[in-house]
């Protein structure tokens, strides 16, 4: 029964590089949730992804930065041209929208994160 | 915009002692609670959660918390710390208008001396 998976866990980039980070949520689940988590500070939203749809990207910067939930397959979180400021981990979470949202009593499952370090 | 704050960045105690870590939040409206903890190097686990009902809440590993509406608050409690807790506790917020999306605060270390 395997968790949230998140790949590669460790990532480094020069400037000016792509990073891509993967992640396949847990079984059954079809909600996915991607947060950044800069040095010192707490995790902040970047977006909420259901199959192939985009629900809510208001904490996405809005250049380099793109996301995408394919029908098969991992979520994508896709940072182009990255900057040194991009260093940080990347958490992506899951959950099975079952309770259709957040606020009827869903429970976000978390993955290990990926760690990215632009040189 | 909801936001939380947790007011200890560090908190140092010794094995046995009590442990209170303050968490507020602002928004009025309906909300759901967490609390999680990231031990060093791992992901983030799910301590404990509030959704409705009885305000105190009970978690894993001895963890509870409390939910008081009138003072927007949801603070981590624990009688007794252990040197196995020294990890990073973050407070989390989702509400009725941000469904679909957590909001965390900066997070509390704590460090458990034997």
């Amino acid at each position: 029964n395997a968790g949230v998976m998140q790949n590669p866990r460790h990532l480094v980039r020069r400037r000016g590089q792509e990073a891509r980070l993967r992640c396949s949520p847990m079984k059954g689940h079809s909600h996915v949730y991607w947060y950044r988590q800069l040095p010192e500070e707490g995790l902040k939203f970047m977006v909420y992804l259901q199959k192939e749809n985009i629900i809510d990207e208001s904490g996405m910067p809005k250049e380099r930065f793109s996301a995408e939930f394919p029908k098969e397959g991992p979520s994508i979180l896709r940072i182009q041209q990255v900057v040194r400021g991009d260093s940080a981990a990347y958490f992506c979470a899951s959950s099975s929208g079952a309770g259709a949202d957040l606020l009827a009593g869903e429970t976000q499952y978390f993955g290990p994160g990926t760690r990215l370090l632009v040189l | 915009a909801q936001s939380v704050s947790q007011h200890n960045h560090h908190v140092i105690l010794s094995e046995a002692a009590s442990l209170e870590l303050g968490c507020n939040y602002s928004y009025g409206g309906t909300v759901n609670l967490f609390w999680y903890v990231q031990y060093p190097g791992q992901h983030l686990q799910l301590l404990l959660k509030y959704f409705s009902g009885d305000p105190l809440v009970k978690g894993i590993k001895g963890f509870e918390a409390e939910f008081i509406k009138s003072k927007f608050s949801f603070n981590l409690r624990k009688p007794s710390v252990q040197w196995s807790d020294t990890a990073e506790y973050f407070c989390a917020v989702t509400s009725d208008t941000n469904a679909g999306k957590s909001t965390f605060g900066d997070g509390t270390t704590l460090t458990v001396k034997p």
